[in-house]
């Protein structure tokens, strides 16, 4: 099957720094990738949507400058935390689409927590 | 814009049991997707079953099955014989069918949290 993997897992960072979140389909190309967010107990929240080689469309809320999303080739997009506070520690959910394909596949998620 | 409604915070079963999981949704749509996601501990998300509006009869995938009643925008989840691995978090999701690629988003209920009593 079609898997999608995030790295890292797991990061917990400083208050006023940037962290780096990926997402990557390692066995299909996907034209278009989706960053979630969730938070404890919560429903997955849509943050934006990726397409390859273009800029990523932001749902109404989501700070574009702070959540930087590049999706530079069919196999990665990165999702940037910038200047992150603690009110951003959240699980972050990446999921893909195939190209051509109809099928969407979810990554594992990234735990942040900002300290 | 489309909403998916989970009124189930959280739902108990007796192993070996049945148990229904509610959904509603509400679009100006006639065309679209409705999904069942199983979330466990892992955080992991799980396609557990799917159903394409066009379709009238209710898909099935081993002990789970929906009733998708489109007049009433509803979309229930039967999980038969339920098993101690069931127990998650389960999210009702929606899809356009439009042919674009923003239409692959995924509007999600809130959420019911599945309990299974041994």
């Amino acid at each position: 099957g079609a898997v999608v993997s995030q790295h890292p897992s797991w990061v917990i960072c400083k208050s006023g720094t940037s962290v780096k979140i990926e997402c990557r389909s390692l066995d299909f190309q996907a034209t278009t990738m989706f960053w979630y967010r969730q938070f404890p107990k919560q429903s997955l929240m849509l943050m934006a949507t990726s397409n390859e080689g273009s800029k990523a469309t932001y749902e109404q809320g989501v700070e574009k400058d702070k959540f930087l999303i590049n999706h530079a080739s069919l196999t990665l997009s990165t999702l940037t935390v910038t200047s992150a506070h603690p009110e951003d520690s959240s699980f972050y959910i990446c999921s893909a689409r195939k190209v051509l394909g109809n099928t969407i596949y979810f990554g594992e998620g990234s735990w942040l927590t900002v300290v | 814009a489309q909403t998916v409604t989970q009124s189930q915070p959280e739902m108990s079963v007796q192993e070996a049991e049945t148990v229904t999981l509610s959904c509603t949704y509400d679009t100006s749509e006639s065309d679209y997707y409705l999904f069942w996601y199983k979330q466990p501990p892992s955080r992991q998300m799980i396609l557990v079953i799917r159903q394409e509006a066009y379709k009238q009869q209710n898909a099935t995938e081993n002990r789970f099955s929906v009733n998708f009643q489109k007049a009433a925008k509803s979309f229930s989840l039967k999980i038969s014989d339920s098993q101690l691995g069931d127990a998650a978090m389960y999210f009702c999701a929606y899809r356009s069918a439009l042919l674009m690629d923003s239409s692959y988003k995924l509007i999600f209920g809130s959420g019911t949290r599945l309990l299974v009593r041994p």
